[in-house]
């Protein structure tokens, strides 16, 4: 399969300060890179997402940039709240921009 | 957002036994998908489809089957369930025109004895 590396694997952060999760994958023709968040006992929801036309991409909080030379995106969260506190996944498409290999997961959070 | 609906949410079975999972889905996207969450592992892919009739592998597809009977309905089968398939299964479904963003069910807890 196609893999996607996700660090750090834990992030402990104090609220107000920024978080940032890295995301890396192989295929040089994925052109679709989501971001979801999961709350413990729930299911993975989108949060922010990016395509491969873009760099750079801003709302409510969350920042994401992608790299394409380096196969690399990230996902900034600004002025985190305990709110912020989740699992959260990256993902990236296959060539065929049918399915999305998902990183293992971040685990965030904020303290008080 | 896509209502994605997942039955049973909670299941016990017996190693050996057959277990079915169930997702239905609402918006009319063609593609869906079957995953299992892990710790350690994130989401993972067992089989997909890209419309009724259609079922495809994906990266761990061991031990599962799946039918996609109609537009809305994607079913996981579990023919000899083992102590190794106790996980989270999370149902989604996406359009391709919407460059594949998925939605997901929320999910089914099965354990296997």
């Amino acid at each position: 399969g196609e893999q996607v590396e996700q660090l750090p694997s834990i992030l402990r952060v104090q609220e107000g300060s920024s978080a940032s999760i890295n995301c890396t994958y192989e295929n040089s023709a994925s052109n679709y890179f989501p971001w979801y968040k999961q709350e413990p006992g729930e299911n993975p929801k989108l949060i922010i997402d990016i395509r491969s036309n873009m760099e750079r991409k801003q709302t409510q909080g969350l920042i994401v940039l992608l790299d394409k030379k380096a196969k690399r995106f990230s996902l900034h969260i600004t002025d985190t709240q305990p709110g912020d506190s989740a699992m959260y996944f990256c993902a990236a498409t296959n060539s065929a921009g049918n399915k999305l290999t998902f990183g293992i997961g971040t685990r965030v959070l904020v303290r008080p | 957002e896509a209502a994605v609906t997942q039955s049973p949410r909670n299941k016990v079975a017996v190693t050996g036994g057959k277990v079915t999972l169930s997702c239905n889905q609402t918006n009319n996207h063609n593609n869906m998908y079957w995953y299992r969450q892990d710790t350690g592992h994130g989401l993972r892919l067992i089989h997909y489809s890209y419309g009724a009739g259609s079922t495809e592998k994906g990266d761990i597809p061991d031990g599962y089957k799946a039918s996609r009977p109609s537009q809305e309905n994607f079913s996981l089968i579990l023919e000899l369930a083992t102590p190794s398939q106790t996980s989270v299964y999370f149902c989604a479904s996406g359009d391709p025109g919407q460059q594949d963003t998925q939605y997901f069910g929320p999910g089914t807890r099965l354990l296997v004895l």
